[in-house]
């Protein structure tokens, strides 16, 4: 089972409708879950941070974070055009003493005009 | 705003020959971080660094890889003998807090060409 499962898209969706991505992780003592997005040939850039089960907005995006299923979503409300990127889940699991940064493969968003 | 810088944005090398990758973390940031992304496939954590020390180190870390902080801003990573198979963008990223938080800020990345 992989670590920091992500559908690899690409998810297509018309401008202003709302986007929803999904992420699957398989370490249960995962405590701390982020979104990035990534334009083409640039570096992964943070949209939000969930610690919490339940919801977090910032603006257009609403994360959702579901221990139980291991499982956490972003949503994108009113997307546009400039949305368009890969969106990476990530995943703080435990390490040896610290914590282990892990990427999903990221999904591919596309919003069309 | 303060960022994360890395330097060069492109190195082109032959096979064995050693590189210096190298990155300034945010300034009042703790942690720092590598990670490489071959083309077309997921970031990868390479290693953790804190306190001077490795945190943690992934199995793509082997003894060809190092971390050093040579002074108090700049955070370097070598690869001693490169292999074609380390061509790939490395990225450096820094944060702030403790504990599991760790929200992390990413350098534009450098792009290794190993010929």
């Amino acid at each position: 089972q992989k670590e920091v499962e992500q559908n690899s898209g690409p998810l297509s969706v018309p401008e202003g409708a709302i986007a929803s991505l999904n992420c699957t992780y398989s370490d249960r003592g995962s405590q701390s879950f982020f979104w990035y997005r990534q334009y083409s040939g640039k570096s992964p850039e943070l949209i939000m941070s969930i610690y919490s089960n339940g919801d977090k907005e910032d603006g257009r995006f609403t994360a959702q974070l579901n221990k139980a299923s291991q499982y956490v979503s972003l949503l994108i409300r009113d997307s546009q055009p400039s949305d368009s990127a890969t969106y990476l889940c990530a995943v703080n699991k435990r390490g040896g003493g610290s914590y282990i940064p892990t990427f999903g493969r990221g999904t591919s968003l596309i919003v069309h005009p | 705003e303060p960022e994360v810088t890395q330097t060069p944005s492109h190195q082109v090398t032959q096979m064995g020959q050693e590189v210096i990758l190298r990155c300034v973390p945010i300034s009042n940031h703790l942690y720092f971080y590598w990670y490489r992304q071959i083309l077309g496939q997921k970031v990868e954590f390479l290693v953790s660094f804190y306190n001077n020390e490795i945190s943690e180190k992934s199995e793509i870390f082997d003894d060809q890889f190092s971390v050093e902080r040579p002074d108090g801003s700049n955070f370097t990573l070598k690869i001693r003998s490169t292999k074609l198979e380390d061509s790939a963008m490395y990225f450096c990223a820094s944060s702030q807090e403790s504990g599991s938080a760790h929200e992390q800020f990413f350098g534009p990345g450098t792009r290794l060409t190993v010929l």
